[in-house]
């Protein structure tokens, strides 16, 4: 229950087509969830996140897809560029109180645009 | 500047020797965490620690050791009982809202 299954392993994407990294989880108490971008050699970094209360959340050419019934949620990345080639993870958490601050995290997605 | 270091970058170690990797952050967060990861691999939670004085052991501890003497500060030792410790390791600190974690560089060892 404490899984966040992350698909696909990689991607490639032709430069300015649409990049979609999908995760899904089983416990409903989840109520944030993250994505990070980490480039080779580095420490991740956050890239954007969600709650549960709203289905969209969309940051410049990122975009978060949320459907709480299927429990899923998903990266898009519009008009993909080169420099987004990097491994993205997603991750989710329970409410701090519950949690102890930790965050379960998928095995990520290598992704690969090419020029 | 405020961020997280972790020092060294790059570690060598001999078999059967312990080694520190430093974590230090000046973002005057609560929590504090290191994380292994191994090529093409997730991240893996080794301990993490919510206050000073306090920590908890995470997915993979054994084989590691860690202190919290400090908020500033969180160093990992990576013991001779560690069997395969050649990997990756990433030192986070989070302020507790909504679990936003920030990551530093991370520190390569390599077992010789």
């Amino acid at each position: 229950q404490q899984q966040v299954k992350q698909s696909p392993q990689s991607l490639i994407v032709q430069k300015g087509g649409i990049s979609i990294i999908n995760c899904a989880y089983e416990n409903t108490a989840f109520d944030y969830f993250p994505w990070y971008q980490q480039f080779p050699g580095k420490g991740p970094a956050l890239l954007i996140a969600i709650r549960p209360d709203v289905s969209e959340k969309k940051e410049g050419r990122f975009t978060i897809s949320f459907n709480k019934s299927a429990k899923q949620f998903s990266l898009h990345i519009m008009d993909s560029q080169p420099g987004d080639s990097a491994t993205y993870f997603c991750a989710a958490s329970m409410n701090p109180s519950d949690s102890n601050y930790q965050l379960i995290w998928g095995a990520g997605t290598k992704l690969i645009i090419k020029p | 500047d405020g961020g997280i270091t972790q020092s060294p970058k790059y570690l060598f170690r001999k078999e059967g020797q312990n080694v520190t990797l430093s974590c230090e952050q000046n973002l005057n967060h609560d929590a504090m965490y290191w994380y292994r990861q191994d090529p093409g691999q997730g991240l893996r939670l080794i301990y993490y620690s919510q206050i000073v004085n306090d920590f908890q052991k995470g997915d993979i501890a054994e084989g590691y050791s860690v202190s919290r003497e400090k908020k500033e500060s969180f160093p990992l030792t990576v013991t001779s009982a560690q069997k395969n410790p050649t990997a990756f390791y990433l030192c986070a600190s989070s302020p507790g809202h909504y679990n936003e974690q920030f990551f530093g560089p991370g520190t390569r060892l390599t077992v010789l």
